[in-house]
């Protein structure tokens, strides 16, 4: 079984300040996703990352692929209260009998105070 | 177009009773995944269909959990009996199958079961 780490697990800023969020593996991914998860809802993806080194930006968030598919970040500038909640990583397998299978990481919980 | 659709959206039974969660999944995705997820935890996968198919439910507790796809649509997860760990959100999500391409999963909104 392909383990994803991600940290820290919980994260509790002011408005206005930088984070990053880590996602690290031992294992290679084809591709690796982000989510976002509200309390009550499932998760919804944010961006999918396929090859090593790539780097996607969305608005203020910023995700980058390591370069041997092992690990990603997510970089949020300037945290609003409206980006609070559980950040997800998910990673596909890249071969293998669970080729194709998604793990996900344990997640991170945001807290933005205005 | 409608998302994925889960019922029923919160249940509370007592351990050792039998609870069953449906699905019913965005029009043509035959990919369906049953997820587990425990508070303050990332998702389990339990389960992945592949049409009425099971491709992954290796890590499924096959002594009290199963699941059905019969006809390549909606699902059914069942636990009987229920323990009181099996208290989490059973999420369902589907997707397009396309090969070996990267496409995105669609999740509903869940179950949260709580087991007292």
């Amino acid at each position: 079984t392909q383990l994803l780490e991600q940290s820290p697990q919980f994260l509790s800023i002011q408005e206005g300040e930088n984070l990053t969020v880590y996602c690290n593996s031992s294992s290679v991914f084809s591709s690796l996703q982000w989510y976002r998860q509200e309390p009550g809802e499932g998760p919804v993806l944010l961006v999918t990352v396929v090859t090593g080194g790539e780097v996607k930006k969305l608005k203020r968030l910023t995700f980058q692929f390591g370069d041997a598919r092992k690990d990603s970040s997510l970089h949020i500038t300037a945290a609003q209260p409206g980006d609070t909640g559980l950040y997800l990583c998910a990673g596909r397998n890249a071969g293998g009998t669970s080729y194709g299978k998604l793990t996900f990481g344990q997640g991170t919980i945001l807290t933005v105070h205005p | 177009e409608a998302g994925v659709a889960q019922s029923p959206r919160y249940k509370i039974i007592e351990k050792r009773q039998s609870v069953a969660f449906w699905c019913n999944p965005i029009s043509g995705h035959a990919t369906l995944y049953w997820y587990q997820q425990i508070l303050g935890q990332g998702p389990k996968l339990l389960i992945q269909f592949q049409n009425n198919g099971v491709v992954d439910d290796s890590q499924l507790p096959k002594d009290r959990f199963s699941a059905e796809r019969l006809k390549g649509v909606d699902s059914t997860l069942k636990i009987q009996p229920a323990k009181l760990e099996d208290s989490a959100v059973y999420l369902c999500a589907s997707k397009i199958t396309r090969g070996y391409r990267n496409t995105e999963a669609f999740f509903g909104q869940g179950t949260r079961l709580t087991v007292v």
